[in-house]
């Protein structure tokens, strides 16, 4: 079992739509969360971290955190062509200095 | 704040010469740092982590006489690729975390490996 899941995707949404990237983990001692914007060729960018359950909101973005579920959403309200890229989710354990990063969900948005 | 730089972002060399990787924390002190590899289409793996006055720690399956790191300050963290091949050639990724607190992982922009 892998330790971070996400759906290779490609999702597709039409611009002015939410965007919803979902993640599992298998650690139940973890105890930060992140995700990451990736570019086609260029190195990861933060978007959001998350550490309580329960929402974060930044902008047009929410994070989403169920530990007791382990699980971990990103939404985007009013996706935009530029926010297509590969969204990747990272966790790390409590304790430990490694993240582990999920394989990344593709997303396109369609104008 | 929590800028990583990494240099060089480009570089080409020929088979069986050596390449250096350099990472910097430009505005907070890092003890710990991450090596990532990423081939084209395929998802970050890390490599090794990098740990300011002592020995690197290598992923399984990573030579750590190829892949030599090396961890002088609290601010640079080194990767070298020795012997190059053309399997080699990538996409290198360098992150930190300031050292206090629990601060995410910045990510430098990367250096794109050609080895011809």
């Amino acid at each position: 079992q892998k330790e971070v899941e996400q759906n290779s995707g490609p999702l597709s949404v039409p611009e002015g739509a939410i965007a919803s990237l979902n993640c599992t983990y298998s650690d139940r001692g973890s105890q930060s969360f992140f995700w990451y914007r990736q570019y086609s060729g260029k190195s990861p960018e933060l978007i959001m971290f998350i550490y309580s359950n329960g929402d974060k909101e930044d902008g047009r973005f929410t994070a989403q955190l169920n530990k007791a579920s382990q699980y971990v959403s990103l939404l985007i309200r009013d996706s935009q062509p530029s926010d297509s890229a590969t969204y990747l989710c990272a966790v790390k354990s409590g304790g430990y200095q490694k993240v582990t990063f999920g394989t990344g969900t593709k997303l396109q948005v369609i104008p | 704040g929590a800028v990583v730089s990494q240099h060089p972002s480009r570089v080409i060399c020929k088979s069986g010469t050596s390449v250096k990787i350099e990472c910097r924390s430009l505005d907070f002190q890092a003890t710990t740092m991450f090596w990532y590899r990423q081939f084209p289409k395929q998802s970050l793996m890390l490599m090794a982590t990098s740990n300011e006055g002592s020995k690197a720690t290598y992923e399984q399956g990573v030579e750590k006489d190829k892949f030599l790191i090396n961890h002088a300050s609290l601010t640079l963290s080194t990767l070298t690729v020795t012997s190059a091949h053309p399997e080699d050639s990538s996409f290198y990724i360098c992150s930190a975390r300031p050292t206090l607190g629990d601060s995410p992982l910045h990510f430098g922009n990367g250096t794109r490996l050609t080895v011809t």
